[in-house]
């Protein structure tokens, strides 16, 4: 079975721009979630989707920004980019929103600002 | 708050070894989750080992176990008889329902090289 896949791998912007980042679940999965890992540190929690419903939300300003779409895939909106968003964005996706339910990540998109 | 702490920067331990990897996290809630994830140099995230707060047993998972002390809040990863491929990143993580977030919280991670 595939597990969760995100694209693009790699990603170059300059300051001031938007990015897509994009991610499909494990099949079966109806949550996702998106993380930011800053170079030296651990994730960093940004949003969960569960049932194409806002779950919960970390500590962003509102540049940031989701969607979960019907098929349970997901998209990470980035508005007006600033260096300090230079990361490893990561999406997990699990079967359940609850306390107990492993998450799966994919490999990462690494995005790159200038 | 939730939070997690990883006092150990980096480790080297010789290979057939075993290793134990230091995690404390600190609370309010009542029911939470603890997870472990290694993440090699490749940046991929494995979901390792799980306990939930209300476990009466330690979890295990093959090489994995989990040292789970409720009363020092305690959740240290065991990893019995070491090998080259585990040399990696691993983080020890919190999941619990207070604070309105529903994410994993995370710990700053242990460097985990096994030397031959």
């Amino acid at each position: 079975d595939a597990g969760v896949t995100q694209s693009p791998t790699h990603l170059i912007k300059t300051r001031g721009q938007h990015v897509t980042l994009r991610c499909s679940p494990i099949s079966g999965h109806k949550s996702v979630s998106w993380y930011q890992q800053v170079l030296g540190q651990g994730p960093q929690f940004i949003f969960q989707y569960y049932e194409k419903e806002e779950r919960g939300r970390g500590n962003f300003p509102d540049r940031f920004s989701a969607r979960q779409f019907p098929n349970y895939s997901s998209e990470l909106n980035v508005n007006a980019l600033l260096l300090g968003d230079s990361a490893l964005y990561l999406c997990a996706s699990s079967l359940g929103a609850g306390l107990g339910y492993e998450q799966y990540f994919g490999p990462g998109t690494r995005l790159t600002v200038t | 708050a939730q939070k997690i702490t990883q006092t150990q920067p980096g480790m080297f331990v010789q290979e057939k070894e075993a290793v134990t990897l230091d995690c404390t996290y600190d609370t309010s809630d009542p029911s939470y989750g603890l997870f472990w994830y290694k993440q090699p140099s490749s940046g991929e995230m494995i979901f390792l080992i799980y306990q939930g707060s209300y476990d009466q047993q330690n979890a295990t998972e093959g090489r994995y176990s989990l040292n789970f002390q409720k009363a020092r809040k305690s959740a240290n990863l065991v990893i019995s008889a070491s090998q080259l491929g585990d040399s990696a990143m691993y983080f020890c993580a919190m999941r619990a329902p207070g604070g309105g977030a529903d994410g994993l919280t995370f710990g700053k991670g242990t460097h985990l090289i096994i030397q031959p």
